[in-house]
């Protein structure tokens, strides 16, 4: 069974700084998914990686298959990106299970 | 259309009603999901549907009663629930039977058994 790992489990940051939350799981996956939370809310899908590295707008989120790590990175940070941020990585045999990451708390005060 | 829509939003039920939750997309994916998630934990698998066939039961409840009737919608039906059961209740989708699939979520169903 996989083992995802998410670094900090809480972050807190000012508005306008760089953040990153690190992610690390145990065994060989076919893709990695960073997916964003809202409190009280629905998941959204950010990213979906299998190598390499991913950007949309503010967002990056890097892989090292290698390693078995991937990071996932915030510039310019602003109160609206407070969120919970989850990894989870689909490996086995299934192609429907996902092994999620128990979630990093990120807030950003202004 | 890129999103799944889930209905009702809230839902307060007893213990002895009978329920159902709705989800409906129409991107084509002919996977669907329904997964449980209490308070600030991981959400948890419940059910896979692949082509409108159930694929996967995460040895769930038989209170919880899933059903595909068309390749767009997925639903949850719930009888004699209990208390422990209050959650948020979310359905995903994606294209079925490849190995790098992302997933579309839905918003939820915030379930409250009293």
């Amino acid at each position: 069974k996989n083992e995802v790992e998410q670094s900090p489990q809480n972050l807190t940051a000012q508005e306008g700084e760089f953040i990153t939350i690190n992610c690390s799981y145990s065994v060989g996956i076919s893709a990695l998914h960073w997916l964003q939370q809202h409190p009280g809310g629905g998941i959204v899908s950010l990213f979906m990686l299998s190598s390499g590295k991913k950007k949309h707008g503010r967002l990056i989120a890097t892989i090292n298959i290698q390693e078995k790590h991937s990071s996932l990175h915030i510039t310019a940070s602003h109160p609206r990106d407070s969120a919970v941020y989850i990894c989870a990585v689909n490996s086995g045999g299934s192609n429907y299970k996902l092994t999620f990451g128990k979630g990093t708390l990120l807030t950003v005060n202004p | 259309d890129t999103e799944v829509t889930q209905t009702p939003k809230h839902l307060v039920m007893g213990m002895t009603n009978k329920k159902s939750l709705k989800c409906e997309q129409h991107m084509g994916h002919r996977a669907m999901y329904w997964y449980k998630q209490k308070a600030k934990k991981p959400p948890e698998l419940m059910f896979v549907y692949s082509y409108e066939k159930l694929s996967i039961n995460e040895s769930v409840p038989s209170r919880f009663s899933p059903e595909c009737p068309n390749s767009s919608l997925l639903n949850l039906h719930l009888h004699a629930l209990q208390p422990e059961d209050s959650a948020l209740y979310l359905c995903a989708s994606s294209q079925a039977g490849l190995k790098k699939i992302p997933y579309t979520f839905g918003s939820g169903t915030r379930l409250t058994v009293v």
